[in-house]
């Protein structure tokens, strides 16, 4: 079963922040970020290999609660370079992605 | 390192027509997978390998079938085309150890009419 992501789009102006959520219902030991821009393939931004760790990447950073099995991806200051189409994976086994947040940053 | 390429780019299939799409990559990745994309949807995986000869099916392998007889390359075979898989595929490798990060290619974007 496919994680479930929250909320399905974000609009967002330049230097703004937001929060990309990401449940399963199942026992997951990592969870993968991906974005992927308009026409492009997907690009690994993170994991997130232990409990309550925070990974970064620039201005984007994540966390994985393991006993509630979310993770969250968080965006400081957004800049028009991020938007795209977030996706994240859980690995219980294979990795199954969720259905993506489309982020669309404006000047 | 050209990382993760595929051919073709694009291509139209007429039902019932059958064709291979090609995925090759020179990273020396064991792990090797093929997933699907439809319009406004995630990645759906449909066949997934560890290693040469070894394979393996992802949540949507009905209709394909793939072949791991190198390391390098992890062809998709479609048989009998449907326009139910109209769809973007994407090949994707990666390393076992480390962070398990997944490297794509750049797609085939196939029709199906």
């Amino acid at each position: 079963q496919q994680p479930v992501q929250s909320p399905q789009a974000v609009i967002l102006r330049e230097g703004e922040d937001a929060v990309i959520n990401c449940s399963s219902s199942k026992a997951l030991y990592s969870v993968h970020w991906y974005r992927q821009k308009h026409g492009e393939a997907p690009v690994f931004l993170m994991i997130l290999l232990k409990g309550g760790e925070q990974k970064g990447h620039e201005k984007i950073s994540a966390s994985f609660n393991e006993k509630k099995q979310q993770s969250s991806l968080y965006l400081t200051a957004s800049q028009l370079s991020y938007s795209g189409t977030y996706f994240c994976g859980g690995r219980g086994g294979k990795l199954t992605f969720g259905q993506g947040t489309i982020l669309t940053v404006h000047p | 390192n050209a990382g993760v390429t595929q051919t073709p780019k694009f291509r139209i299939l007429k039902i019932g027509q059958s064709m291979t799409l090609q995925c090759t990559q020179d990273m020396n990745h064991n792990y090797m997978y093929w997933y699907r994309q439809d319009p406004g949807m995630g990645l759906k995986l449909i066949y997934y390998s560890v290693g040469a000869g070894i394979t393996d099916k992802g949540e949507v392998p009905n209709g394909y079938n793939v072949s791991r007889s190198t390391t390098e390359d992890f062809p998709l075979r479609l048989e009998l085309a449907a326009p139910s898989q109209t769809s973007v595929y994407f090949c994707a490798s990666s390393s076992p150890s480390g962070t398990y990060e997944q490297y794509f290619g750049p797609g085939t974007r196939l029709t199906v009419t």
